[in-house]
């Protein structure tokens, strides 16, 4: 099945400060989401993002589908933006179906 | 729009008991899926469901486990004589499909603890 990786699997940032959060895939998709995971649990959509680039507030995502990977920037990060950052990709499953695939997650720690 | 609500958020149970936890999706979405999630890992998906249908279940982890969405609406998934391994977070999503749009929208989670 596809592969999904990302990176840093840590981060701690100083408030105020920006970051770049990577995913790479192993093979083709047809979309692709970003969430974040709070300390309980929920997940939290961010972007559904197949191709291109979007921006939400502090937030903003760019997937370049042809060179499989997508990125996620964070400007002038919050202690409220402390959690679990996920990658999923849809792609085919190999069982006859498309389902989602996550990546294991950047866990970013932002200090006052 | 109320979001995926799940029950119980939180369950312990003792090895070899089993186990119901129940998932109301967003209420127009047609499609309704499980995953679990065990500590450092992203969910893993189990099975899902198109209105009543149950069109993917071979990711379900054992015969142990089973899921029904008996009217296309609310879906329950059950663990028969759970073990300490089950032990985990499932999570429960929905989405509509529409306009080539399958984005997912995730629940809070049933924290399940196998003693």
């Amino acid at each position: 099945g596809i592969q999904v990786e990302q990176s840093p699997p840590d981060l701690i940032l100083q408030e105020g400060a920006n970051s770049t959060l990577r995913c790479n895939f192993s093979d083709s998709v047809n979309n692709l989401q970003w969430f974040h995971q709070n300390p309980w649990g929920q997940l939290i959509n961010l972007f559904y993002i197949p191709s291109g680039t979007k921006q939400n507030g502090r937030l903003s995502a760019t997937t370049v589908a042809t060179e499989r990977y997508s990125l996620l920037y964070i400007s002038s990060s919050q202690t409220t933006d402390s959690g679990v950052y996920f990658c999923a990709v849809r792609a085919y499953s190999g069982a006859g179906s498309y389902q989602l695939t996550f990546g294991k997650g950047t866990k970013l720690s932002v200090i006052p | 729009d109320t979001g995926v609500s799940q029950n119980p958020r939180h369950k312990i149970t003792k090895r070899g008991q089993n186990v119901t936890f129940r998932c109301d999706p967003i209420s127009e979405h047609n499609r309704l899926y499980w995953y679990r999630q065990t500590l450092g890992q992203g969910p893993e998906f189990l099975t899902y469901f198109q209105n009543e249908a149950q069109l993917e279940k071979s990711r379900l982890l054992s015969d142990r486990f089973s899921a029904e969405r008996p009217k296309g609406s609310f879906s329950t998934l059950e663990i028969q004589r759970t073990e300490q391994g089950d032990s985990a977070m499932y999570l429960c999503a929905s989405s509509l499909i529409r306009g080539g749009s399958y984005e997912q929208y995730f629940g809070p989670g049933t924290r399940l603890t196998v003693t």
